[in-house]
């Protein structure tokens, strides 16, 4: 069974600060790789997705993330976060199947 | 579109007592799942759904029962709530492996 780790329990950052956040999984084969964004009381919302193609993935609030195959990563950053990116980050993998495996998450907290 | 939905918001219920949780998609998805979200432990699939009448267990089935009659809807059941199971349910829906897409979630507290 795959496996996906978050190395970051809880990121504190000032705004306008880059963000870097780990997210590395464990399976040999072909994944569909997410990030998910979870405000505070709110459900979780799809940032960005890989399928195939460009290892580097654009999402929504100025994200990204670059997959890379040989080192079984997909970090997520951003050049500049805003208090409004408090929240917690959600890495997932599917693998092979309709099934995507959550990493436990990493919160964001934003200073202003 | 409303996306996914679900019903109740915030439930309490004490030891041994029974409650269905609803979830509705609008989007014509085939897949559906139940999540559960604990701190420190992510989300844990309970079971899911590749389709209307057929469902399986994931990581977490245990104490939990689930139903698939229509294809926009997917019940989650606790037959006989324990305080082991006071958490935030998450439903979700996805287009064959796609992302999936999730509800608003069920807060509940078992006493």
């Amino acid at each position: 069974a795959q496996s996906v780790s978050q190395h970051n329990h809880h990121v504190i950052l000032s705004e306008a600060a880059s963000l870097e956040l780990g997210c590395n999984y464990s399976y040999g084969g072909t994944v569909n790789l997410f990030w998910y964004v979870q405000y505070p009381g709110q459900h979780l919302q799809l940032l960005l997705k890989y399928f195939s193609g460009d290892p580097l993935v654009k999402g929504i609030k100025g994200f990204e993330a670059e997959f890379i195959k040989s080192k079984f990563s997909f970090n997520l950053r951003k050049p500049s976060v805003q208090w409004s990116d408090t929240a917690e980050y959600f890495c997932a993998v599917g693998a092979g199947s309709y099934q995507l495996t959550f990493g436990k998450g990493t919160k964001l907290s934003v200073i202003p | 579109n409303a996306g996914v939905t679900q019903t109740p918001k915030f439930r309490v219920l004490k030891t041994g007592q029974s409650m269905t949780l609803l979830c509705a998609q609008d989007m014509n998805h085939e897949y559906m799942y139940w999540y559960r979200q604990d701190p420190g432990m992510g989300l844990r699939l309970i079971h899911y759904s590749v389709g209307e009448g057929t469902t399986a267990k994931g990581e977490v089935p245990d104490g939990y029962n689930v139903s698939r009659l229509k294809k926009q809807n997917f019940l989650l059941g606790l037959e006989s709530a324990a305080p082991s199971q006071t958490s935030v349910y998450f439903c979700a829906s996805s287009f064959q492996t796609r992302a999936q897409y999730f509800g608003p979630g069920t807060r509940l507290t078992v006493l």
